[in-house]
């Protein structure tokens, strides 16, 4: 069965700076797909990024990226040169890609980001 | 338009009494989905419809209800509110056809259950 863990509950950081937030899960499909999502202060949720897992090279959008360590099941979402608004909920899901119906999520970590 | 929308965005209920939320996307996406989210959790997939065809978590079957009357509309119906329903529900809606389609999300309908 597939399962995604978020460890971190809560990080701060200083604006302008890097975070990593991790993401873990399980999988015995061979092909899957891995999304971040975040959720704002209002509540909407919106994609972010998309890592597929037979893909070596890491996704980059914008000032997001991914750290895709497949040997470890981790998929971590790097956020460069953060602002303000980057302050937020994320949300790191799964879909399986020979078995899924349906993206599986983690508990989501939130960010602070402080002036 | 990429836009989910969702009616009521708030919603105070009885206990015991029925609720129904309304999900509508003009994305033409082929399925449409309803979590449950409460602070701190993970959202929980209550159901989706994937075209005409209905699933339901193990979990949650008997205590949720949908219909998808068309492409662009979606229900969530709960027959008999408890206090525990109390949370946001979220709509959403992708091309689940494809593994790697992102979901598009709607604002949210917070239910509060009294």
């Amino acid at each position: 069965a597939q399962k995604v863990t978020q460890t971190q509950t809560s990080i701060s950081v200083m604006e302008k700076t890097t975070v990593t937030m991790d993401c873990v899960y399980e999988t015995q499909d061979s092909s899957y797909f891995l999304f971040w999502y975040k959720q704002t202060a209002s509540g909407e949720i919106v994609f972010l990024i998309r890592q597929d897992s037979y893909k070596k090279e890491n996704a980059t959008v914008g000032h997001y990226s991914l750290n895709f360590q497949k040997p470890k099941s981790s998929i971590g979402l790097i956020i460069t040169a953060t602002q303000i608004e980057d302050s937020a909920v994320y949300f790191c899901a799964m879909r399986e890609g020979d078995s899924g119906t349906y993206q599986r999520f983690g508990t989501g970590t939130k960010l602070q980001v402080v002036p | 338009d990429t836009t989910v929308k969702q009616n009521p965005r708030y919603k105070l209920a009885r206990v015991g009494k029925p609720v129904n939320l309304i999900c509508s996307q003009t994305m033409n996406h082929d399925t449409m989905y309803w979590y449950q989210k409460k602070p701190n959790q993970a959202p929980k997939l209550l159901l989706f419809y994937y075209d005409k065809i209905l699933n339901r978590e193990a979990d949650t079957f008997e205590k949720f209800q949908s219909s998808r009357p068309n492409n662009s509309f979606c229900s969530l119906y709960i027959g008999s509110a408890g206090l525990e329903y109390s949370a946001m529900y979220l709509c959403a809606s992708s091309l689940g056809q494809y593994n790697y389609a992102e979901q598009f999300f709607g604002p949210g309908t917070r239910l509060t259950v009294l």
